[in-house]
């Protein structure tokens, strides 16, 4: 079935330093690929997705590319901010399959950013 | 901009009883779904309702399990006979195309 895998938590980083938290996928159709992300006490949401193949999302200074050959959607942000503190969900929605909308979610990836 | 909104934000409910947890979707999307959150673990898919019936739902949504769409707006979850360990933030999402919108979450405590 489809699986989503991030790197474990947290991470920590200094105010501006630059972000990655990596993410990879198992499909067996052709998924959206999406970031998530929850605030202390808030709900999900949604922060940037890609659909097909090499599209590149993007939102709030936050990027992240659709690589099908490594079947991978790396997030990266280039200066992180106090503000960006959260947990960060990567998750795939496979339609072809037969899954609807329904979204595969991976652990979480908490992040800290600190002055 | 339209929001999902769901009620109660927090719930506390002894083990054994039934607990309703509501929904209020987005008002021209079709697809709603139910996740939930252990804590500190995963957000796990567990229902997906579309036209009025259910048309996917997970290993975790066994009978204690039900949803309805009584009026046309709300979207309700019922735990039958809640357990201990179906403490966790439910979160109610209703989709437009490939894009889930997400409610704040209930956070359901069983004790």
């Amino acid at each position: 079935g489809d699986s989503v895998t991030q790197m474990e938590g947290p991470v920590t980083l200094s105010e501006e330093a630059f972000l990655t938290i990596n993410c990879t996928y198992t499909a067996t159709g052709y998924p959206s690929l999406f970031w998530y992300v929850q605030y202390p006490g808030e709900g999900l949401q949604l922060l940037l997705k890609a659909t097909k193949a090499d599209d590149k999302g993007s939102n709030k200074g936050f990027e992240a590319t659709y690589r099908k050959e490594t079947t991978s959607f790396h997030l990266e942000k280039g200066s992180v901010q106090v503000s960006d503190s959260a947990v960060y969900f990567c998750a795939l929605s496979d339609l072809l399959t037969g899954g609807g909308n329904k979204l595969t979610f991976g652990t979480g990836t908490q992040l800290k950013v600190e002055l | 901009e339209p929001e999902v909104t769901q009620t109660p934000s927090h719930q506390v409910t002894q083990m054994g009883q039934e607990v309703i947890l509501r929904c209020v979707p987005i008002s021209n999307h079709l697809y709603f779904y139910w996740y939930r959150q252990i804590l500190g673990q995963k957000v796990e898919f567990l229902v997906s309702f579309y036209n009025n019936e259910i048309s996917e739902k997970s290993e975790i949504f066994d009978d204690q399990f039900s949803v309805e769409r009584p009026d046309g707006s709300n979207f309700t979850l019922k735990i039958r006979s809640t357990k201990l360990e179906d403490s966790a933030m439910y979160f109610c999402a209703s989709v437009k195309d490939t894009e889930a919108f997400f409610g704040q979450g209930t956070r359901l405590t069983v004790v």
